[in-house]
């Protein structure tokens, strides 16, 4: 079964604080990875896309990771901001199966309050 | 560069009757994909189109989902008859590639909602 679990489901954090979140995925079938934010109103917009074991990967205060050998991936980041209110999408492409599709978790949905 | 567009945000239509979607992919991008979102769900794909051809369909609820891509450009998606399920956030994506792990592009979504 190809299934993405993310977690926490929601978030709500103050201004300033540092959080993260997890992407678990089958290790065994592993291709790509991508994160997703996506704030109300707009587009899902791409933040990485990671493909190695090991891999960190930086956008300004938002970072991931990503351990293919056992399956998860966390995205951090660091003082949050108002506008980094958003719901985080963790998508998974799998060497094998779903023909070829990128398989959505549920996302987890980050609050925070100035 | 204009991103994907889709037309329109939000939609209201009672049970029963026809809505359309209409989604123009980034220009030069051969791949496109519908999604729905249901409240609390991530994203699911309903069809996968490389070009004009639907490379993907098997999500696709035929018996009252359709959709078509007849230049290999933008796409329609149409539902007939709604039901109340159909309630859920329709996106449209498009890759530049035809490889499907590399990074998509989407438009802002249309919200239907069915009452």
């Amino acid at each position: 079964i190809l299934n993405v679990e993310q977690s926490p489901q929601s978030l709500h954090v103050q201004e300033g604080d540092s959080t993260n979140f997890t992407c678990s995925f089958p290790s065994s079938n592993f291709y790509a990875l991508h994160w997703y934010r996506w704030e109300t109103a707009k587009s899902p917009e791409a933040l990485f896309v990671m493909t190695l074991n090991g891999d960190e990967k930086k956008k300004g205060r938002i970072s991931a990771t990503l351990n293919t050998k056992e399956g998860y991936s966390y995205l951090y980041i660091k003082g949050s901001q108002p506008e980094d209110s958003a719901t985080y999408l963790c998508a998974f492409y799998p060497r094998e199966g779903s023909q070829g599709n990128l398989i959505f978790g549920k996302g987890t949905k980050l609050s925070v309050k100035p | 560069e204009a991103g994907v567009v889709q037309s329109p945000r939000y939609k209201i239509i009672e049970k029963k009757q026809p809505v359309a979607f209409w989604c123009n992919p980034i220009s030069g991008h051969n791949t496109l994909y519908w999604y729905r979102q249901n409240l609390g769900q991530g994203p699911e794909l309903l069809i996968r189109y490389e070009n004009e051809e639907a490379v993907d369909d098997s999500q696709l609820p035929k018996d009252r989902f359709s959709a078509e891509r007849l230049k290999g450009v933008d796409s329609t998606l149409k539902i007939q008859p709604a039901e109340l399920g159909d309630s859920a956030v329709y996106l449209c994506a498009s890759t530049r590639d035809l490889q499907s792990w590399t990074e998509a592009f989407f438009g802002q979504g249309t919200r239907l909602t069915v009452v």
